[in-house]
């Protein structure tokens, strides 16, 4: 079945400790994406990659940093987690220039930062 | 900076009939938008997308019209069902980059 997995689902954290939510799809595609969606503010895009170890900043970057070191893989690292980066946390990945390059959404990781 | 934006954060429409969304985008240089659909507790879900060359583009019970004029964008669903209720997000996309708007909440009244 082609999806996009995160991991984990659920995380409750401290301020400043250091965490990793990942990221893995199985359709071979080339472009992943990280989001946060707060209410109020709908998603708001953290990071993309166009391929391997291909990353660019989206609109809200501050305070995360991502790899692309194997296609499935894309996952979204916070150093030091402060509170304000209490959110949903989505990643997706598709493939632009397909004929339908529509992105798929993995389920979420709930994050609290306390 | 440019975002992109609804008009209605709720629409409540009769089921059977039609919902029009809508949505204004500020950058025409956008290359591509997309409408998705999100349930309470799952990611979003693509719906229809059009390119920034086309007016118009339908799918089964949907339908895109992007009016490039006045930068706007509209999802219109027909003969609305009870399943349809969920949040509705138009995104604009430029050079792989992906913008969202607020998105509005369509329910459906029985």
């Amino acid at each position: 079945e082609a999806q996009v997995t995160q991991n984990p689902r659920y995380l409750i954290t401290v301020t400043g400790k250091k965490l990793t939510v990942t990221c893995s799809q199985n359709m071979n595609h080339e472009y992943m994406s990280w989001y946060r969606q707060d209410p109020g503010l709908g998603l708001r895009q953290i990071y993309y990659s166009m391929n391997v170890e291909v990353t660019d900043k989206g609109d809200v970057p501050e305070g995360y940093k991502v790899s692309r070191k194997e296609k499935r893989n894309f996952p979204l690292i916070l150093e030091s987690p402060s509170p304000n980066q209490t959110s949903l946390y989505f990643c997706a990945s598709s493939a632009p220039g397909s004929a339908t390059d529509t992105q798929y959404f993995g389920p979420g990781t709930r994050l609290t930062v306390l | 900076g440019e975002s992109v934006g609804l008009h209605l954060p709720t629409l409540s429409v009769q089921e059977g009939d039609n919902s029009i969304i809508n949505c204004a985008y500020s950058n025409s240089a956008s290359d591509y938008f997309i409408w998705y659909k999100q349930e309470s507790g799952k990611g979003p879900q693509f719906i229809i997308d059009i390119r920034s060359n086309m007016d118009k583009r339908q799918g089964q019970r949907v339908t895109v019209l992007l009016n490039k004029t006045v930068k706007h964008l509209s999802l219109q669903i027909a003969a609305t069902q009870p399943g349809d209720s969920a949040v509705y997000f138009c995104a604009e996309i430029r050079t792989y980059k992906y913008i969202f708007g607020t998105g509005t909440r369509l329910k459906v009244l029985a």
